[in-house]
């Protein structure tokens, strides 16, 4: 079962335009982090968000926790072809991590 | 490079077949965990070992195991291999005082 959401699933951008993906989840969790996945490697963690309505910015990356702490959002700005890849979210369990479904990013040169 | 490495890359098996896939984890990190990645999917929560014990099971039957030695390293056993078992397997180690995960490259493997 899986117990976040991401959206869109596929997400297909020319370079330089900007973006954003959601994470959402009917659970409430302690932390969110996200990871990005490029093809033939394990995810890499990216940012862990905590606080509910905390923001937190990467660059051109901005990664939002929802003051519910059920949901979060990250924006790309001026999405560049090195942002490709897999973005997973993942709300924080006891003694693992739930993972989202994923969105597969591709930014067009 | 995240210090956690895993063997086999690739490996083909049949059904019914066991598999044992490997995990190295970094010195000092004595939390592994493994998930399993569907294609197209996020990956799943098998189950995680703290000290050589297993201390957290996800939705995954009997079939699937493992152990974790004193040197820091893990195995992930598969027995009565299904087609659905085909998947990347991935490793996780969780660092000291950050508590970050971090992931090995992944054991591909497709079952026939």
């Amino acid at each position: 079962t899986q117990l976040l959401e991401q959206s869109p699933q596929f997400l297909s951008i020319q370079e330089g335009e900007n973006l954003t993906v959601y994470c959402n989840s009917s659970s409430v969790f302690s932390s969110l982090q996200w990871y990005r996945q490029e093809p033939g490697e394990g995810p890499v963690l990216l940012v862990t968000v905590v606080t509910g309505g905390e923001v937190k910015k990467l660059k051109r990356l901005t990664f939002q926790f929802g003051d519910a702490r059920k949901d979060s959002s990250l924006h790309i700005t001026a999405a560049q072809p090195g942002d490709t890849g897999l973005y997973l979210c993942a709300g924080d369990g006891a003694n693992n991590l739930f993972f989202g479904t994923g969105t597969r990013l591709t930014v067009i040169p | 490079e995240t210090g956690v490495t895993q063997s086999p890359t690739h490996l083909i098996k049949t059904r019914g077949q066991q598999v044992t896939l490997r995990c190295s984890s970094q010195s000092g990190h004595n939390t592994v965990s493994w998930y399993q990645q569907a294609l197209g999917q996020g990956p799943q929560f098998i189950f995680q070992y703290y000290r050589e014990e297993e201390n957290g099971r996800g939705n995954f039957p009997p079939r699937f195991s493992g152990l974790q030695f004193p040197n820091y390293s893990s195995e992930l056993n598969v027995n009565a291999l299904e087609l659905d078992d085909s998947a990347l397997y991935l490793c996780a180690s969780r660092g000291l005082y950050t508590g970050e995960l971090f992931f090995g490259e992944g054991s591909r493997l497709t079952v026939l």
